[in-house]
C-alpha cells in the first residue's frame, strides 16, 4: 500500500523565484489537503480539494499561492515570487473521503535565501 | 473560530515511566472531531487517534490511552510504560462541522523518553 508522496523533498531557491511542488495522494483518495508548518509550530491549513474541485482556501494562502489538482489524482502547489517568509514544510495530505482520517506525506522543506 | 492549546511544550521522562500530554480545545460547534498526531524525528506525520464529539468513552491501544471529557474541554493522552521509540512531537488537532475538512493543530508536545 502506497502512502502520500511528495516531491522534491526539499528545495532552496532564491528570493523572488518560481516554485512548484506536487503530492500524490492515495490511490482512490478524494481528498486532498495541503498544509504548512513551519519550526516550532503545528500545521497550519492552505487549501483542499475533492477530486478535481478546490474547496477551500485559508487566508494564509495569498495570491502568490496557488494549488491546483487537475484531474482529480495528483495535486501541485506553486509558490510565485518567493520570499523567505515562505520558509517552511508543506505538507501533503489524503482521505477517502470527509470522514476518515488524513494521511500525511514526508513534506517538501523549502528554504527561501 | 476554534483553537487547540497543548501547554506542554516539551517533557522529559525516563524510560518506563507514564506520561501525559494535556490538550485543551475550543469550538462553538456540538459536533466535532478530535485527533491525536505522531511527528517522529523523521517527520511524517503519523495518524494516532480520531475521537467523536459525541463519544466520550475514554479509548485504550495498547499501551496509549485517551481520555475525552467534554465538560473540560480536554483530550489528554497517556503514553504507558515509556520507551525510547515514543519520543517524538505529539501533536493534537480539531476538526468542526463532524467532518474532515481541515485539521487545526495545537503547537504539539515535545516528548524525550530518557533511557
Amino acid at each position: 500500500d502506497t502512502g502520500v508522496s511528495q516531491n522534491p523533498r526539499h528545495k532552496i531557491t532564491k528570493r523572488g523565484q518560481n516554485v512548484t511542488f506536487r503530492c500524490d495522494p492515495i490511490s482512490e483518495h478524494n481528498r486532498l489537503y495541503w498544509y504548512r508548518q513551519t519550526l516550532g509550530q503545528g500545521p497550519e491549513f492552505l487549501t483542499y480539494f475533492q477530486n478535481e474541485a478546490q474547496l477551500e482556501k485559508s487566508r494564509l494562502l495569498s495570491d502568490r499561492f496557488s494549488a491546483e489538482r487537475p484531474k482529480g489524482s495528483f495535486s501541485t502547489l506553486e509558490i510565485q515570487r518567493t520570499e523567505q517568509g515562505d520558509s517552511a514544510m508543506y505538507l501533503c495530505a489524503s482521505s477517502w473521503d470527509s470522514y476518515n482520517e488524513q494521511f500525511f506525506g514526508p513534506g517538501t522543506r523549502l528554504t527561501v535565501l | 473560530a476554534q483553537k487547540v492549546t497543548q501547554a506542554q511544550t516539551e517533557i522529559s521522562v525516563v524510560e518506563k515511566e507514564d506520561v501525559t500530554l494535556d490538550c485543551v480545545y475550543e469550538t462553538r460547534d456540538t459536533t466535532y472531531y478530535l485527533f491525536w498526531y505522531k511527528q517522529p524525528p523523521s517527520g511524517e506525520l503519523v495518524f494516532l487517534i480520531r475521537r467523536n464529539s459525541f463519544d466520550e468513552q475514554n479509548e485504550i491501544s495498547g499501551r496509549y490511552s485517551w481520555n475525552f471529557q467534554k465538560s473540560t474541554s480536554s483530550f489528554n493522552f497517556t503514553i504507558t510504560a515509556s520507551q525510547v521509540v515514543d519520543s517524538a512531537v505529539y501533536f493534537c488537532a480539531l476538526s468542526e462541522n463532524f467532518g474532515n475538512e481541515k485539521l487545526t493543530f495545537g503547537t504539539g508536545t515535545r516528548l524525550t523518553i530518557i533511557p
